[in-house]
């Protein structure tokens, strides 16, 4: 399975909103509920920011939000802030073959 | 809380096995409601799930299509944790490796071992 394809950068000052899509297949994105974010600061691990297309983990602030509409998931950063710049990869989960399919990655820069 | 804690080495030969640990404390190797997972990342291969062990009943496990011929991974109950087994590698897999819990999303990983494939 190919990975799921997201913008390589994505950039906006602080207090903006930004988008960033991740699209994928009808065998992997838009068949399952099971699309995931992680942020990742160089020389850390990935951390999840949402799990299940939309749900936030205790403790992940509500300015991170999931949706899903067809083969595109998209994770929205509102009010963005200093710390938020960071590198997002995108999950989806799919019933055969490589269960796990990570999205390409992007850079996203607080101007 | 849940941690991960990862071991092995950091450097091995081109032809020769990678073999990590992870062991897990907070939670169990076991749990019903959790998988057990390894990822790597490297910069021309970005983030590429290996595989993972479950237990419902019985044990499940899955590997990813880039390297089902060559990986194993094996859960221990007696140390609560899970190993990964990498036969033949090749400058290609060198990387950072990761493992993972998922249950809410890949929810706890450990630390990372970069490994890097060389004579």
């Amino acid at each position: 399975q190919s990975a799921l394809t997201q913008p390589a950068s994505v950039s906006g000052s602080p207090g903006q909103s930004i988008t960033i899509s991740c699209t994928g297949t009808s065998s992997d994105v838009a068949g399952y509920s099971y699309v995931s974010w992680y942020q990742q600061h160089p020389g850390k691990a990935p951390k999840v920011i949402i799990y299940d297309v939309s749900n936030r983990p205790s403790g992940v602030s509500d300015r991170f939000s999931g949706s899903k509409s067809g083969n595109t998931a998209s994770l929205t950063i509102s009010g963005l802030q200093a710390e938020d710049e960071a590198e997002y990869f995108c999950c989806g989960y799919i019933i055969s073959g490589t269960r796990y399919v990570f999205g390409t990655g992007t850079k996203v820069t607080v101007l | 809380q849940i941690q991960l804690q990862q071991s092995g080495p950091g450097l091995v030969k081109p032809s020769q096995t990678l073999s990590l640990t992870c062991a897990i404390s907070g939670d169990s190797v076991s749990s019903n409601s959790a998988a057990w997972n390894w990822i790597r990342q490297s910069p021309s291969r970005g983030l590429e799930w290996l595989g993972r062990a479950y237990y419902r009943s019985k044990w499940y496990i899955d590997y990813g299509l880039s390297v089902r011929s060559r990986v194993v991974i094996n859960p221990d109950t007696s140390k609560n944790q899970v190993s990964l087994l990498l036969n033949s590698v090749t400058p290609e897999d060198t990387a950072v490796y990761y493992c993972a819990r998922v249950r809410f999303g890949f929810d706890y990983w450990g630390q990372g071992t970069l490994v890097t494939v060389s004579s």
